[in-house]
């Protein structure tokens, strides 16, 4: 399978735990992106990886909120001190970097998702 | 700020019939780019159809195609002899720039679609 691979599929954890998701990206592609998907909601942009250099983050990314791609590789999002809301389902997603201006087209390949369920 | 609307939370069809489900953004861009994405029932998120605003021509992908008309902002998904395995939630999402060379996607809310038997 070369697709976006993501781990755990299901995380079930108590209030107040840390949990930590990884996501491996589609071999060839130097750009990683994360989201977060809410019951009844669309994803939303979480942050972004060019190769290991995080270059863009939410505002939704609070404190709380750590990602890493620390070989331009897999990377892992950890969450601390977790909370009811943080209950989500996590998309990780993967695309490929062009040279080129702003208008550079990459399609962005998703991964099944880690969902989180904090009780 | 861009947006990204689905008025239809819920629709279903009978197979072998067509189906359109609506979309419309918000967006001051002139150039961008426009999603349909799948997401079936505990599966992954699969591009359906994409469509750049610059071009006139509506896309097309076999039984998929798309109404833009963009100086209503619309951008609806005509998904025609409609299948079971078409049953999914379909999002629509609007391309924004973010730094040079790369993006985020906007997402609507999603349409569950369900195809009947």
């Amino acid at each position: 399978d070369t697709g976006v691979s993501q781990d755990p599929r299901h995380k079930i954890t108590k209030r107040g735990q840390n949990v930590t998701f990884r996501c491996d990206p589609i071999s060839e592609h130097n750009r990683l992106y994360w989201y977060r998907q809410t019951l009844g909601q669309g994803p939303e942009f979480l942050t972004y990886f060019q190769n290991e250099a995080q270059l863009e983050k939410s505002r939704l990314l609070s404190d709380r909120f750590s990602a890493e791609r620390p070989k331009g590789s897999f990377s892992t999002l950890e969450i601390q001190r977790t909370e009811q809301g943080d209950s989500a389902m996590y998309l990780c997603a993967s695309s490929r970097g062009l040279a080129g201006g702003p208008t550079s087209y990459n399609e962005q390949f998703f991964g099944p998702g880690t969902r989180l369920t904090v009780l | 700020a861009q947006t990204v609307t689905q008025s239809q939370p819920e629709m279903s069809v009978q197979e072998a019939e067509t189906v359109t489900l609506s979309c419309t953004y918000d967006t001051s861009e002139s150039n961008y780019y426009l999603f349909w994405y799948k997401q079936p029932p505990s599966r992954q998120m699969i591009l359906v159809i994409r469509q750049e605003a610059y071009k006139q021509q509506n896309a097309t992908e076999n039984r998929f195609s798309v109404n833009f008309q963009k100086a209503a902002k619309s951008f609806s998904l005509k998904i025609s002899d409609s299948q079971l395995g078409d049953t999914a939630m379909y999002f629509c999402a609007f391309m924004k720039f973010i730094t040079s060379g790369t993006y985020k996607y906007i997402f609507g809310t999603g349409t569950r679609l369900k195809v009947l038997a």
